[in-house]
C-alpha cells in the first residue's frame, strides 16, 4: 500500500503561476524521487535527491529533501501548458532499499 | 534506444485467457520492478527482481500472477485466467542494484484490457 502522503491531489492553476506539491511519510527515507507522467506514458524522472537538506533544480523545477528525511517538496516556477500531467513522489526507505514507495500523485492542470 | 522497453504496448484479451507481458530493462540494470496502475490511480507494486531472483513478491495480487526473469535481463509477467479487474497499465522499471541509493527508470507500459 501507499507509504507516502502526497498533496494536493489536484491543482488548477493559470499559466505563469508557481506550483508547489509535497510528500510526507512517517518513515525515514534515504532517497526521494520526483516523476512526471503524461497521459498514456510511463513516469519520467524529473529530480533525484539523496541527502537530507539537498536542494536540486532542473530548469524551472526545484525539489528538496527534507531535513527530517520524512518529507520532500517539488516546486514548479512560471508554469506553462506542457507542465500538465500527474506528478508522483517516490522514495526508498532507510530500512528497506528493495522497494520504492510511491505517492498517489498530484494532477496538475494549467490554464493558458 | 537505451531506455526500458515493454511489449506489447497494448493488449486486448478475453476474460479467462492467459497473457504475457515483456520488459527489457536498461542494459546493466540488475534490479527490475513491475507495477500496476489502474486508471487515474497511483502505482501499485507487484514484484521486484534482483538479478534472476525475486526477493519480494509481496505485491502480486493473486496466484494467477507470476513473473520470471532470465539471464538477469528480460522479464515476463504472466497473468493466467485473466479477469476484468486485471485491466490496467502494467509498468516495468529498472535500476542499478537496489542496495545502494538508486533511481528507477520506467518503460512506457503495457495497457491491458480484459473484455
Amino acid at each position: 500500500g501507499q507509504q507516502l502522503n502526497q498533496s494536493p491531489q489536484s491543482m488548477f492553476i493559470q499559466e505563469g503561476e508557481d506550483v508547489s506539491m509535497n510528500c510526507t511519510s512517517s518513515s525515514i527515507f534515504n532517497t526521494w524521487l520526483w516523476y512526471k507522467q503524461d497521459p498514456g506514458e510511463g513516469p519520467v524522472l524529473l529530480i533525484a535527491l539523496y541527502k537530507a537538506g539537498e536542494l536540486t533544480s532542473n530548469g524551472r523545477l526545484t525539489a528538496q529533501f527534507g531535513i527530517t528525511r520524512k518529507d520532500s517538496f517539488l516546486n514548479i516556477s512560471a508554469s506553462i501548458p506542457s507542465d500538465v500531467g500527474i506528478y508522483f513522489c517516490a522514495g526508498q526507505r532507510m530500512d528497506n532499499f528493495n522497494k520504492f514507495y510511491f505517492g498517489s500523485g498530484t494532477k496538475l492542470n494549467v490554464k493558458p | 534506444g537505451a531506455g526500458v522497453s515493454q511489449s506489447p504496448s497494448n493488449k486486448v484479451t478475453e476474460k479467462g485467457k492467459d497473457v504475457e507481458l515483456r520488459c527489457d530493462p536498461i542494459s546493466g540494470h540488475t534490479a527490475l520492478y513491475w507495477y500496476r496502475q489502474s486508471l487515474g490511480q497511483g502505482l501499485e507494486f507487484l514484484i521486484y527482481f534482483q538479478g534472476n531472483s525475486a526477493p519480494d513478491k509481496s505485491g502480486l495480487p493473486s496466484d494467477r500472477f507470476s513473473a520470471e526473469r532470465t539471464g538477469g535481463s528480460v522479464s515476463t509477467l504472466t497473468i493466467q485466467r485473466t479477469q476484468q479487474e486485471d485491466s490496467a497499465v502494467y509498468l516495468c522499471a529498472s535500476s542499478l542494484p537496489s542496495w545502494v541509493q538508486e533511481t528507477q527508470y520506467f518503460g512506457p507500459g503495457t495497457r491491458l484490457l480484459v473484455l
